[in-house]
C-alpha cells in the first residue's frame, strides 16, 4: 500500500522556523498537498503542487521538495501556527493518501 | 460565498445504515470533482471518496469498497455519501471537500481547497 510518512510532533519556540517532513515513494512523481487543522475546526489547504500557497496563506509557511521527501516549512513561528500539519498525495488508482499527521507545538 | 455544508451524521448501530448529504453554495459544483474526508476520534485524516463532475466515476479507499456509495445531484447543487454495513471503526466526522476542478478539455487538481464544517458518524450498539 502507499504510505506517506511524518512525525508524530515538532516542538518550537516563537520565532523560530519548524520544519514537516513528509516521505514516500510516489512524491517523487506525484505533487504533495499540505493541510492544516487546527483543535475542533476543519483542515485549511495551506500549500499545494509541492511549494504553491493558495492566497490567504502567510509567506511565512512555504513548501519544498526533494526526490521522495517534501518539507512544509513555518518561518518566524506564531502561537497561531498550532495546529496538527498532513500532507497527501495521490496514490495508487487514482485515491487519495494523507500522512498521520504532525503536532506542531508552539513552546 | 463558496460554502459545504454536511448534515446527516448520528448515532446508529452496527450494520446499520446512514446517508450522509453536503450542500453546495457559491460556485459552479458541476466544475469540480468532490471527495469525503473522515477522521475518527483524536486520529488522521482518511480520505474515503471522491466523484466524478458529472458522476460517471468514483473512487473508494478499500476499507469502505462495496458498503459506501458515493453520489451527487447536480441540480440541487449536493453530494451524497450513502453508507451501509457500518462499522465501530467508522466512527468519525466526515468531512466533503471540493476537489479537481474541470475547465474545458482539462482537469486540475489544486488540493482540496474548500472544506465543509463536518458531520458526525457514531457507530455503536
Amino acid at each position: 500500500s502507499y504510505e506517506l510518512t511524518q512525525p508524530p510532533s515538532v516542538s518550537v519556540s516563537p520565532g523560530q522556523t519548524a520544519r514537516i517532513t513528509c516521505s514516500g515513494d510516489a512524491l517523487a512523481k506525484q505533487y504533495a498537498y499540505w493541510y492544516q487543522q487546527k483543535p475542533g475546526q476543519a483542515p485549511v489547504l495551506v500549500i499545494y503542487k509541492d511549494s504553491e500557497r493558495p492566497s490567504g496563506i502567510p509567506e511565512r509557511i512555504s513548501g519544498s521538495s526533494s526526490g521522495t521527501t517534501v518539507t512544509l516549512t513555518i518561518s518566524g513561528v506564531q502561537a497561531e501556527d498550532e495546529a496538527d500539519y498532513y500532507c497527501q498525495s495521490v496514490g495508487s488508482s487514482d485515491t487519495y493518501v494523507f500522512g498521520a499527521g504532525t503536532k506542531v507545538t508552539v513552546l | 460565498e463558496v460554502q459545504l455544508v454536511e448534515s446527516g451524521g448520528g448515532l446508529v448501530q452496527p450494520g446499520g445504515s446512514l446517508r450522509l448529504s453536503c450542500a453546495v453554495t457559491g460556485f459552479t459544483f458541476n466544475n469540480y470533482w468532490m471527495s469525503w474526508v473522515r477522521q475518527a476520534p483524536g486520529k488522521g485524516l482518511e480520505w474515503v471518496a471522491n466523484i466524478k463532475e458529472d458522476g460517471s466515476e468514483k473512487y473508494y479507499v478499500d476499507s469502505v469498497k462495496g458498503r459506501f456509495t458515493i453520489s451527487r445531484d447536480n441540480a440541487k447543487n449536493s453530494l451524497h455519501l450513502q453508507m451501509n454495513s457500518l462499522r465501530a471503526e467508522d466512527t468519525g466526522t466526515y468531512y466533503c471537500a471540493r476537489d479537481i476542478v474541470v475547465v474545458p478539455g482539462a482537469y486540475y487538481f489544486y488540493g482540496m481547497d474548500v472544506w465543509g464544517q463536518g458531520t458526525t458518524v457514531t457507530v455503536s450498539s
